[in-house]
């Protein structure tokens, strides 16, 4: 069965770092596109960016760039959202997503279940 | 970036009745060389993560029951809900996956009425 299992809710203080996590399962994690998107609290859908596992191309939107980072790790399937100086905009569900195979121009087929993100001091 | 704009904001419709959200791009999301529109549908439950109902406009994920149906091309689509069932009860989204960054429109909430 293909998975996508995100890391539990955090609770951060504005300026701290932030890795969360997406572990991968049930396909060959190198082949498909993954990415994330921000739901804010009672508000719409955002697509942040993605990465091909397979050779690390990265796009941001640019709404984002600069704000958050993008990667991967390959031996453990799993792939991560971080943040360097966390602001309390940043409050937010966060799902990671994965796409249909080796497009970047394509939706969302599989999305994990989310991460709670509250940044509050 | 390409605006996504939804109508209605929210509908309430009867059990068993139709329910038609629309969705328009500020560009056209069809590719002409392989007459593909690059937009998807998705159902979101409260708690819950999205799910992809429709894409490429009009192809049903697998899974999908057939009271949705997705139509439209270039600039203009529709999401229909044949028959609302109970479990429609939520909030739908498109999204265009054509221009980057891909863009969602603000979400059509459908209630019971």
């Amino acid at each position: 069965e293909v998975q996508l299992v995100q890391s539990g809710a955090e609770v951060k203080k504005p300026g701290e770092s932030l890795k969360i996590s997406c572990q991968a399962s049930g396909y060959r994690f190198t082949s498909y596109w993954i990415g994330w998107v921000r739901q804010m609290p009672g508000k719409g859908l955002e697509w942040m960016g993605v990465m091909y596992p397979g050779d690390l191309d990265t796009r941001y939107s640019p709404s984002f760039e600069g704000q958050v980072t993008i990667s991967v790790d390959e031996s453990i399937t799993t792939a991560y959202l971080q943040w360097n100086g966390l602001k309390a905009s940043d409050t937010a569900m966060y799902y990671c997503a994965r796409t249909s195979g080796t497009i970047l121009e394509d939706a969302f087929y599989i999305w994990g279940q989310g991460t709670m993100v509250t940044v509050s001091s | 970036d390409i605006v996504m704009t939804q109508s209605p904001d929210s509908l309430a419709v009867s059990l068993g009745e139709r329910a038609t959200i629309n969705c328009r791009s500020s560009q056209s999301v069809l590719y002409s060389a392989n007459t593909k529109n690059y937009l998807a549908w998705y159902q979101q439950k409260p708690g819950q993560p999205p799910k992809l109902l429709i894409y490429w406009a009009s192809a049903r994920q697998s899974g999908v029951p057939d009271r949705f149906s997705g139509g439209g091309s270039g600039t203009d689509f529709t999401l229909t809900i044949s028959s609302l069932q109970a479990e429609d009860v939520a909030v739908y989204y498109c999204q265009q996956y054509y221009y980057f960054p891909f863009t969602f429109g603000p979400g059509t909430r459908v209630d019971l009425k």
